[in-house]
């Protein structure tokens, strides 16, 4: 069974706008950790936020946020006033909290996002 | 401090070649990954490894995939042969602790391989 859907395969954005990439998550698990990376052209995934589950505030870092949902499954992040650098792959990843899931990072097929100016 | 290193950064080889990939994790980091990634979509995991113990493989395609760990820290992963479906980006990755569910995995710039 998928645990991430990104239902979202491109998406533009104008320079200085804000976007919303979307992100849903599958698990039985009360303990689980909700990430998303950056990967520009050049091949490097780059963290940007986390958000816990037990989290009861969005996590936020800079231009980047996390609208999380608990019981809609959902952990979608905003990127605020978009810059031509953004454009980029953007991939949700999930870890799960129990031993034996541990140390799993799975991902979705990401989002590819182009910012216009 | 220096991230993780991997290399090459890119390879092509001719299929049924065999092909090798090294990684260097982040100092200290007892867990180390290697992950696929095809073209347009996201990493797949192909094996895990606490200290030098492989923990999970259950995605390594054993027939010829192989992966080593040796003292817990440098790994290589091979392929033989290579396939023409075993063109991708070939990424490591390291993170510290127990794994818990704030874990954060730290990602090589990875090694893309094209078999021809």
């Amino acid at each position: 069974a998928q645990k991430i859907t990104q239902t979202q395969p491109g998406m533009f954005v104008q320079e200085k706008e804000a976007v919303t990439l979307d992100c849903t998550y599958d698990t039985s698990d009360q303990s689980y950790g909700l990430f998303w990376y950056k990967q520009p052209s050049s091949g490097e995934m780059i963290f940007l936020i986390y958000q816990g589950s037990y989290d009861e505030q969005n996590a936020t870092e800079g231009r980047y946020s996390l609208n999380f949902q608990k019981a809609r499954k959902s952990a979608n992040l905003v990127i605020s006033a978009s810059q031509l650098g953004d454009s980029a792959m953007y991939f949700c990843a999930m870890r799960e909290g129990l031993r034996e899931y541990g140390n799993k990072l799975v991902f979705g097929a990401g989002t590819i996002l182009r910012v216009k100016s | 401090e220096a991230g993780v290193v991997q290399s090459p950064r890119y390879k092509i080889i001719e299929k049924k070649q065999p092909v090798a990939f090294w990684c260097n994790p982040i100092s200290g980091h007892n867990t180390l990954y290697w992950y696929r990634q095809n073209l347009g979509q996201g990493p797949e995991l192909l094996i895990r490894y606490e200290n030098e113990e492989a923990v999970d493989d259950s995605q390594l395609p054993k027939d010829r995939f192989s992966a080593e760990r040796l003292k817990g820290v440098d790994s290589t992963l091979k392929i033989q042969p290579a396939e023409l479906g075993d063109s991708a980006v070939y990424l490591c990755a390291s993170s510290f602790g127990s794994g818990g569910p704030n874990t954060e995995a730290f990602f090589g710039q990875g090694t893309r391989l094209t078999v021809v």
